[in-house]
């Protein structure tokens, strides 16, 4: 499975619009790109997944250029409830059937 | 409908003894798996269950770890004898059958201390 590279961290405050990169260079053509949120004593939790361009839900956007070597998951007006860990995993879309690769995640702190 | 749960969220033992963790998973859901975090490490893969069938055991780091899914219900992960490089958060997650495009629901864990 593709590496991903996120920042370690990020610091933000309730209202603002908080906006993750991952960078996956090595992306296949078959692979999609999915994020999971985890809360602390929490497992993980499946927020978002695109293959390209821009999809949104009820939680978040995930934006994802034409060469999809990065992609942006992005959280708006952040609350304190927001502060988690965010992964961004590479692989096939069906995340239901196969083993998930974490990286290291992005630890985001919101404040009041 | 409830999520999957784990069993117990916490367990401290001494180095040499026997720990055995339990997970249930979401009723209905065919696919399980068990991962792990070591402190500071990342989330790891450990085993996929098929029903009662391991599907992929790759990730398991060794011997002293034993996976069973009798009747393809609850798992259990024993690990024997637990060693101090063995703490960590254990996670277990499951999903529905087949090739569904449905995501991995992910217990809560359990924080295994080995001292």
């Amino acid at each position: 499975l593709a590496k991903t590279t996120q920042p370690i961290s990020m610091d933000s405050y309730e209202g603002q619009e908080v906006n993750i990169t991952c960078s996956h260079n090595n992306i296949a053509t078959n692979d999609y790109i999915t994020w999971y949120q985890q809360f602390p004593s929490q497992g993980p939790r499946f927020i978002i997944q695109g293959y390209k361009t821009k999809v949104t839900n009820e939680v978040a956007s995930l934006f994802i250029p034409a060469d999809r070597k990065s992609s942006t998951l992005s959280l708006p007006r952040v609350s304190l409830s927001d502060t988690a860990v965010y992964y961004c995993l590479v692989g096939p879309p069906n995340t239901g059937f196969q083993k998930l690769v974490f990286g290291t995640g992005t630890r985001l702190l919101v404040s009041p | 409908e409830a999520g999957v749960t784990q069993f117990p969220s916490h367990s401290v033992i001494e180095k040499g003894q026997t720990v055995t963790l339990r997970c249930d998973p979401i009723s209905g859901h065919d696919n399980l798996y068990w991962y792990r975090r070591v402190m500071g490490k990342e989330i790891k893969f450990l085993l996929h269950f098929v029903k009662e069938s391991k599907q992929d055991e790759s990730g398991m780091p060794n011997n002293r770890f034993l996976a069973e899914r009798t009747g393809g219900t609850y798992s259990t992960l024993k690990v024997q004898p637990a060693e101090l490089e063995d703490s960590g958060v254990y996670f277990c997650a499951s999903s529905a059958a087949g090739l569904s495009t449905d995501t991995q629901y992910f217990g809560p864990g359990t924080r295994l201390t080995v001292l």
